[in-house]
């Protein structure tokens, strides 16, 4: 098995650019997903096959992968961003493997 | 309205049984694999395991084989996780989610609202 490690927290003001990361030496060969879960809310999907965006997801969403990292990036951070991000990856056979999620806070 | 609802909030005693649904609505239920994420108070997502409403294959996860059962009754689009001996780190929230449909797709495109369980020893 492995682990997908992602940064505890991030914190960026209102209307400034947030990035959050998810390493692990299987996402060079593996696509990642990205889920939002606000507080006391169920996750929502924000980005598939690395760097797609989900229906109805705004479009300060992106994401992007280099090699055995892949980065979400909000752009333009609103207060209703705010909340915990979970990246997500499987292979074919093997078990889904969530990261340990990044709580996102604007300041 | 494409959805799937779960039952309610649970609270048992160890050593007791328990089985939750997860209803799916709005879609060809049957299509699409239905998965159940564990996320313990504070803590992350954990997938337990998926199964597929048409021919109920089912798959789980190596932490989850052996402590729950997934099943589904697709005459009323319903999937199910059920404990046949509850203990107190079973105390979480589970969630059900559908695996969306594109080939090779690992991911979840449309969550339940989760169930709360709460159990006391």
């Amino acid at each position: 098995s492995y682990e997908l490690t992602q940064p505890p927290s991030v914190s960026v003001s209102p209307g400034q650019t947030a990035r959050i990361t998810c390493s692990a030496d299987v996402l060079a060969n593996q696509y990642a997903y990205w889920y939002q879960q606000r507080p006391g809310q169920a996750p929502v999907l924000v980005i598939y096959e690395d760097r797609q965006r989900a229906s109805g997801i705004p479009e300060r969403f992106s994401g992007s992968s280099s090699g055995t990292t892949v980065t979400l990036t909000i752009s333009g951070v609103q207060p209703e961003d705010e909340g915990d991000y979970y990246c997500q990856s499987a292979d074919r056979s093997g078990p889904w493997v969530f990261g340990g999620g990044t709580k996102l806070t604007v300041l | 309205e494409v959805q799937l609802v779960q039952s309610g909030a649970e609270v048992k005693k160890a050593g007791e049984s328990l089985k939750i649904s997860c209803k799916g609505s709005g879609y060809k239920f049957s299509d699409y694999w239905i998965g159940w994420v564990r996320q313990m108070p504070g803590k992350g997502l954990e997938w337990m395991g998926t199964i597929y409403p048409g021919d109920s294959d089912t798959r789980y996860s190596p932490s989850f084989q052996g402590q729950v059962i997934i099943s589904v009754d697709k005459s009323i689009n319903t999937a199910y996780l059920q404990w046949s001996n509850l203990q107190a780190p079973d105390t979480a929230k589970y969630y059900c989610a559908r695996r969306a449909m594109v080939v090779e797709a690992h991911y979840f495109d449309l969550w339940g609202q989760g169930t709360l369980l709460t159990v006391s020893s």
